[in-house]
């Protein structure tokens, strides 16, 4: 089984829906992350989480939003997707800061038409 | 090398050669780096890391150099192989801002066999 487990893998929906994208891992790692891939732009953080109770904007938290649930759980939302959401997503954790990989998972793959 | 728009720079080489991929990284306080590995579908994977306070760091196969003078950091895969083949990432840590990983926009290797 995959230590950072990401659903959906895919999704299509419609402009102005509602979107949850969950992420869980079984690392232990109290750090957590949410990153977009977009072609030829390579990967930008959207939030991170320290733990439980700690949630940070990254560079383009803008139309999104998140939630720690509990040390494994991070879900990331589109209260209203649009199509220039269209991306990969990728949820990442990691053990510390300043030093030390993050870890990822496969990626959800979501399409706003 | 750094892409521009939408399009990944590409260094294509023959199975056998030595690859190098270059990055140049953005933040002169950064501390850490690393290298990552994204195979088409799959989420990105470890490869490398390297402190600041190092020059060179040897892996099995890979190289990883660092000149903070430039802000130069280098991939170097030896006896490069079809399975290397994928979309590699430098990632520098910032020790202000977010505080976590980030990224290049990456280089695209093809291994011919």
């Amino acid at each position: 089984d995959a230590d950072v487990t990401q659903t959906p893998r895919n999704r299509i929906t419609k402009t102005g829906k509602r979107i949850m994208l969950e992420c869980s891992q079984t690392k232990g790692h109290d750090r957590m992350y949410w990153y977009r891939q977009d072609p030829g732009l390579g990967l930008r953080l959207i939030y991170y989480s320290f733990d439980v109770k700690d949630i940070n904007k990254g560079e383009i938290s803008d139309g999104y939003s998140v939630s720690r649930q509990a040390q494994a759980k991070f879900s990331l939302s589109l209260e209203s997707a649009i199509p220039n959401q269209t991306a990969l997503y990728f949820c990442a954790t990691r053990r510390q800061e300043g030093t030390g990989e993050l870890f990822f998972g496969e990626g959800s793959r979501l399409t706003v038409l | 090398g750094e892409s521009v728009g939408l399009h990944l720079p590409t260094l294509s080489v023959q199975e056998g050669d030595n690859s190098i991929i270059n990055c140049a990284y953005s933040n002169s306080a950064s501390d850490y780096f690393i290298w990552y590995k994204q195979e088409s579908g799959k989420g990105p994977q470890f490869i490398i890391d390297i402190r600041s306070n190092m020059d060179k760091r040897q892996g099995q196969r890979v190289t990883v150099l660092l000149n903070k003078t430039v802000k130069h950091l280098s991939l170097q895969i030896a006896a490069t192989q079809p399975g290397d083949s994928a979309v590699y990432f430098c990632a520098e840590n910032m020790r202000s801002g977010y505080s976590t990983l980030t990224f290049g926009k990456g280089t695209m290797l093809l291994v011919s066999p």
